[in-house]
């Protein structure tokens, strides 16, 4: 069974451009997740989509959204890009949501110059 | 927000001695769950405690929920080089809430 994948690995933005993140899921999960990880603050919880749907929202502004598509693969969004949104951008997909094993991709190098 | 705190941040132990890492919670949980993530790697799904006081072994790591469901931990017995890396726990308070992940202990193995 293919793992979870995103795309692209490594992605250099200048402040004020948009990124969209892409992400894969295990086949047969429905639920994505996708979480902000740098060296000062951990792994932060961005938001889940179940079915298409956003079941829960972490505590981002508004720059940060996603969607999920009907195939369950789900993109994000992040615009008008400041230094600090500079971080590794990890993807998860479980069966059920958290009450289930996350499965992580690879992530996202994200760079703001 | 829900925090858990996650100690010790960073351990370093000669190889063979053991290792432990604590996770904590002001609030009841309905679920915690363990990770770990190598060096450059992703987080990697360890292990998924549910009930109070329940105790799991795998190998060598032996995971415990506390009898409050507010604290948990993952004790390394004899460690090795292989087990290098980052452990993170995760919280969950009740069904359809997010997980929410510990800073991670930092662990550091010394031939």
């Amino acid at each position: 069974k293919a793992g979870v994948t995103q795309t692209p690995r490594y992605l250099i933005k200048t402040r004020g451009q948009q990124v969209t993140l892409s992400c894969s899921p295990i086949s047969g999960h429905r639920s994505v997740s996708w979480y902000q990880q740098t060296p000062g603050q951990g792994l932060q919880f961005l938001f889940e989509y179940f079915s298409e749907t956003q079941r829960n929202k972490g505590n981002f502004p508004g720059r940060f959204s996603g969607r999920q598509f009907s195939n369950s693969r789900s993109e994000m969004n992040v615009s008008t890009l400041e230094l600090g949104d500079s971080a590794l951008y990890l993807c998860a997909s479980s069966l059920l949501g958290s009450d289930s094993p996350l499965h992580f991709g690879n992530g996202t190098r994200l760079t703001v110059t | 927000g829900q925090q858990v705190m996650q100690i010790p941040q960073y351990q370093h132990v000669q190889e063979g001695e053991d290792f432990t890492t604590y996770c904590n919670s002001s609030t009841t949980l309905s679920n915690i769950q363990w990770y770990k993530q190598r060096p450059g790697g992703h987080p990697v799904f360890l292990i998924q405690l549910v009930k109070s006081g329940e105790v799991k072994k795998q190998k060598r790591l032996t995971f415990q929920f506390g009898e409050a469901k507010k604290n948990s931990s993952l004790h390394i017995t004899a460690t090795q080089t292989t087990d290098v890396g980052t452990y993170f726990c995760a919280a969950q308070i009740s069904g359809n809430t997010p997980l929410v992940f510990g800073k991670g202990t930092r662990l550091s193995v010394i031939a």
